[in-house]
C-alpha cells in the first residue's frame, strides 16, 4: 500500500459526460501528479500540482482540468468524454515539487467511456 | 525532449533464469533514471533509481540496474527470476537540472512472464 488513495476504483460513463476523479496523497506529501495509462499511448504525464498551485503540465487535453485543494487532495475533471478517453488514470504524490523525488502511485481509476 | 525506449514489449524467462530488461534514453545530458514495476491491477512501485554516483544501482526484490553513459542505457537485471516477478516494468527518466520540463517520461513498458 503506497498510502495514496484514489476514488472511485472503476467508472463507467457515456460519451459527452463529465466525471471527477479524486486523489488523496500520502500524509506529508505536497505534490500530486496525474497520469493516463492507455494501450496505445502508454503512460503519459498529465499535470502536477504542488501545494495548491499548478507546477507542470504535460499532455493534458483542454477538456481535462485539475485542482489541488487546501487539504492537498486533488481532483481531475474530465468533460465532453470521448471513447478514446477510456484509460487507467493514476495519481501519484511526492514530498516536494521537483527534482527526482520518488513518486508514490495510487491504485488508479479505470474509466470506461461507452 | 526526453524519450525512453524499452526494447521488447514482452519478455519470457524460465524460473531461475537471468532477467534482462532493456532501457535506452535519448538525452545529451544524462537524466535521472528510474525503474518502476506494475503488478496486475495495481499502481506503479519504484524498484530503483539512478541520480548520481555509483553507476550500479541496487533496488528492491533483488533487482539492479547499471547506468552506462556511453551507451545511454539503464538496463534492469535480476540473476534468478521468481514467479512473483511476473509484472510489467517501466523505465522512466526525469530531466537533469536546467533541462526544462520537469516531468517523468515513461517508456512503453515490458511485460515479464516467468515460466515455471
Amino acid at each position: 500500500d503506497s498510502g495514496v488513495t484514489q476514488t472511485p476504483k472503476h467508472l463507467i460513463t457515456a460519451t459527452g459526460q463529465r466525471v471527477t476523479l479524486r486523489c488523496s496523497p500520502r500524509s506529508g506529501d505536497l505534490s500530486v501528479y496525474w497520469y493516463q495509462q492507455s494501450l496505445d499511448q502508454g503512460l503519459q504525464f498529465l499535470i502536477q500540482y504542488y501545494n495548491g498551485e499548478e507546477r507542470a503540465k504535460g499532455n493534458i487535453l483542454e477538456r481535462f482540468s485539475a485542482q489541488q485543494f487546501p487539504d492537498l487532495h486533488s481532483e481531475l475533471n474530465l468533460s465532453s468524454l470521448e471513447l478514446g478517453d477510456s484509460a487507467l488514470y493514476f495519481c501519484a504524490s511526492s514530498q516536494a515539487g521537483g527534482s527526482y523525488n520518488e513518486q508514490f502511485f495510487g491504485p488508479g481509476t479505470r474509466l470506461t467511456v461507452l | 525532449a526526453q524519450s525512453v525506449t524499452q526494447l521488447g514489449s514482452h519478455v519470457s524467462v524460465s524460473e531461475g533464469a537471468l532477467v534482462l530488461l532493456r532501457c535506452n534514453y535519448s538525452s545529451s545530458v544524462p537524466p535521472y533514471l528510474f525503474w518502476y514495476v506494475q503488478y496486475p491491477n495495481q499502481g506503479l512501485q519504484l524498484l530503483l533509481k539512478y541520480t548520481t554516483g555509483a553507476t550500479l544501482v541496487k533496488g528492491i526484490n533483488g533487482f539492479e540496474a547499471e547506468f552506462k553513459k556511453s551507451e545511454t542505457s539503464f538496463h534492469l537485471t535480476k540473476p534468478s527470476a521468481h514467479m512473483s516477478d511476473a509484472a510489467e516494468y517501466f523505465c522512466a527518466v526525469w530531466p537533469p537540472s536546467g533541462a526544462g520540463s520537469y516531468q517523468l517520461t515513461f517508456g512503453k513498458g515490458t511485460k515479464l512472464s516467468v515460466i515455471p
